[in-house]
Order: structure tokens, then C-alpha cells, then sequence
């Protein structure tokens, strides 16, 4: 069974400018939840979708965005990138919602933004 | 805020001596996941924990949630090269119907040369 795949691997953008990040949840996976991770830092929880529907969301600023396809294909969105905003997007699905389904990671897109 | 406590953030260990980290939440959960994550690469599911006083091992590593469903643990016995990583813990609290899961900052073992 293939895994999580995330695409673009890596990305430089200049502030100010918008970005798409893409994930494909395992075959039959329902939720894909994103995750921002800077150095050193834990994970902090983007938003969490589970077929088609936001149903979970961390807080960040509205710049964040995101939506599921019907095929369970997840983007994210983040408009006016800011230099904070450089960091790695994983994104992670699971058969069922997060908060009881075990979590399959993708391999993760490494964002830089000068 | 963050509502699960991990603590330490690092621990330096010796090869062979043991590891523990642990989980602390403000309210009752419903379930606690642990997962870990290699430097370089991607958190990787461990296990998830259900029961209130539940202990599952997984060869040397050996996990516990509380009676009260409010903390968790895991050991790691005689640490190998191999067990190197930050290990997170996640948990559902129990009075959320969004079944979204809150995560801790993360353990990170360092095995010292």
C-alpha cells in the first residue's frame, strides 16, 4: 500500500506571495490533518479534515486555509507568506478522525520563504 | 494554551541506561497516542493507549496510561543508537466530540557518545 505522499518536497517563496501544498492520503483514508514544524519546535496542529469537512482547526492566523477533495486529496493554502511562515508542512491520514485513529505521516514539504 | 505537559523537553542518556518521558493533562482523556520521530524524517506511529491503568510493551519499550486517564508514560529500557529521536505523545480529551487531538511538545533523546 503506498504512504502519504506530499508534494512539493521543497519550496523557496518570497513574502508576500501564496502557496499551495499538496498531500494524498493512504488508499481508503478518510482525514488528512496538517501539521506546521519549525526547528526544534513540536508539532503545531493546522486543521484536520475528514471527508470533504473541516472539523478540527489550530490556531493560526485565517492566512492558513485548506480543503479536501472528494477523492480525500487534501491542499493547503497559506496567502501573504510571512518569514515566520518557513517551517515543515506535514501532513498525516488516518482511516478514521485523528483523535482516535492512528496517524500516517508524509514525508513532509520543507517551506522557505526570504 | 497547550492542555498535555510533556516533560523533560531533552534527555541525554548514556547507551544501555533508560529513557522515560511523560505525559500530563489538565483533563480526562479519552485515548493517548505515542509516536516518534528520527531526525530528518517524519513522526511514525507507536501505539495507542485506550484503557484507564493500561500497559502495553513493545520488546524494550513500555508504555502506561494512568488510572485517571490523565498522564501517560513511556521507558525505554537499555537505549540503543536506534531509539534516537523526539517522542510525542497525543491525546484526545474526553469531552470533545471533535475528536481532535492534542499534542505534547515532544521528548528528545540524545544518547551521549
Amino acid at each position: 500500500k503506498a504512504g502519504v505522499t506530499q508534494t512539493p518536497r521543497y519550496l523557496i517563496k518570497t513574502r508576500g506571495q501564496q502557496v499551495t501544498l499538496s498531500c494524498s492520503p493512504i488508499s481508503g483514508h478518510r482525514s488528512v490533518s496538517w501539521y506546521q514544524q519549525t526547528p526544534g519546535q513540536g508539532l503545531q496542529f493546522l486543521f484536520e479534515y475528514f471527508s470533504e469537512t473541516q472539523r478540527n482547526k489550530g490556531n493560526f492566523p485565517g492566512r492558513f486555509s485548506g480543503r479536501q477533495f472528494s477523492n480525500s486529496r487534501s491542499e493547503m493554502n497559506v496567502s501573504t507568506l510571512e518569514l515566520g511562515d518557513s517551517a515543515l508542512y506535514l501532513c498525516a491520514s488516518s482511516l478514521g478522525l485523528a483523535g482516535y485513529s492512528e496517524q500516517y505521516f508524509g514525508p513532509g514539504t520543507r517551506l522557505t520563504v526570504t | 494554551g497547550q492542555q498535555v505537559m510533556q516533560i523533560p523537553q531533552y534527555q541525554h542518556v548514556q547507551e544501555g541506561e533508560d529513557f522515560t518521558t511523560y505525559c500530563n493533562s489538565s483533563t480526562t482523556l479519552s485515548n493517548i497516542q505515542w509516536y516518534k520521530q528520527r531526525p530528518g524524517g517524519h513522526p511514525v506511529f507507536l501505539i495507542q493507549l485506550v484503557k484507564s491503568g493500561e500497559v502495553k510493551k513493545q520488546k524494550r519499550l513500555t508504555f502506561q496510561f494512568g488510572e485517571a486517564k490523565k498522564n501517560s508514560s513511556l521507558h525505554i529500557t537499555a537505549t540503543q543508537t536506534t531509539d534516537v529521536g523526539t517522542y510525542f505523545c497525543a491525546g484526545r480529551r474526553l469531552e470533545d466530540s471533535n475528536y481532535q487531538l492534542i499534542w505534547g511538545a515532544g521528548t528528545k533523546l540524545i544518547i551521549k557518545p
